[in-house]
């Protein structure tokens, strides 16, 4: 697609149950990042993906939280048992990565505002 | 190990008045720096990058930052505001070896009154 899609928009879930949240990040972007950003505060790192596999998720709060990518486009934040300050806007982001290595800059998504009652 | 601290979480400027937001980095390998701009209830938008080319960098809306190694630094400048640059600005930092991943400073909020 022609940016970083995320679905859905807002959500608004009982204290208990669990979510998932989807990322469509822009074709061939090889990096893909999730934030949370919560009210007053900036953006909180979640977890980050290379391909499929993600060597960082040191961001991920608790074990409620966990992510997944499969081939290498579309990833999946799940959270389980959600709770009240799991209240949040959930940012996806995508971007090349150089030849070197190095990073280019990162796409959003216009994010995930999760509403836990 | 890489941070970014953001100094003023809230800057008030009349409009025509310089904007200066400020951004400080710490990061052990040479690093790629953003200024990113949140809209009311939008996403990101890139505003300018420094990837090791140009120390001064010039980005969208007449926004500049410059790169100031010695200082550890890479504040965001306009010379003058409009109304519409009111929106909360997010410095990141990522590095420029083979990992990517992008921190963000806790974002500074502009305000532009007549």
């Amino acid at each position: 697609g022609a940016g970083v899609s995320q679905s859905p928009s807002n959500k608004v879930t009982e204290k208990g149950k669990d979510v998932e949240l989807r990322c469509d990040p822009i074709s061939g972007h090889t990096a893909l990042y999730w934030y949370r950003q919560s009210l007053g505060q900036g953006l909180e790192f979640l977890i980050y993906f290379q391909g499929n596999s993600a060597p960082d998720k040191s961001g991920l709060p608790s074990d409620r939280f966990s992510a997944e990518r499969t081939g290498g486009s579309v990833s999946t934040l799940t959270i389980q048992r959600t709770q009240q300050e799991d209240s949040a806007v959930y940012l996806c982001a995508s971007s090349l990565v150089g030849l070197k290595g190095q990073g280019t800059e990162a796409f959003f998504g216009q994010g995930t505002r999760l509403t836990v009652v | 190990a890489q941070s970014v601290t953001q100094l003023g979480s809230h800057v008030s400027v009349s409009e025509g008045a310089l904007v200066l937001l400020r951004c400080n980095y710490s990061s052990s390998v040479p690093p790629y720096l953003f200024w990113y701009v949140q809209y009311p209830n939008q996403g990101l938008q890139l505003l300018l990058k420094y990837t090791s080319a140009a120390t001064l960098v010039k980005g969208i809306n007449g926004f500049e930052a410059e790169f100031k190694k010695s200082e550890t630094s890479f504040h965001l400048t306009k010379p003058s505001a409009h109304m519409s640059d009111a929106a909360e600005y997010f410095c990141a930092v990522s590095g420029a070896g083979g990992y990517n991943k992008l921190i963000f400073g806790a974002g500074t909020r502009l305000a532009v009154h007549p």
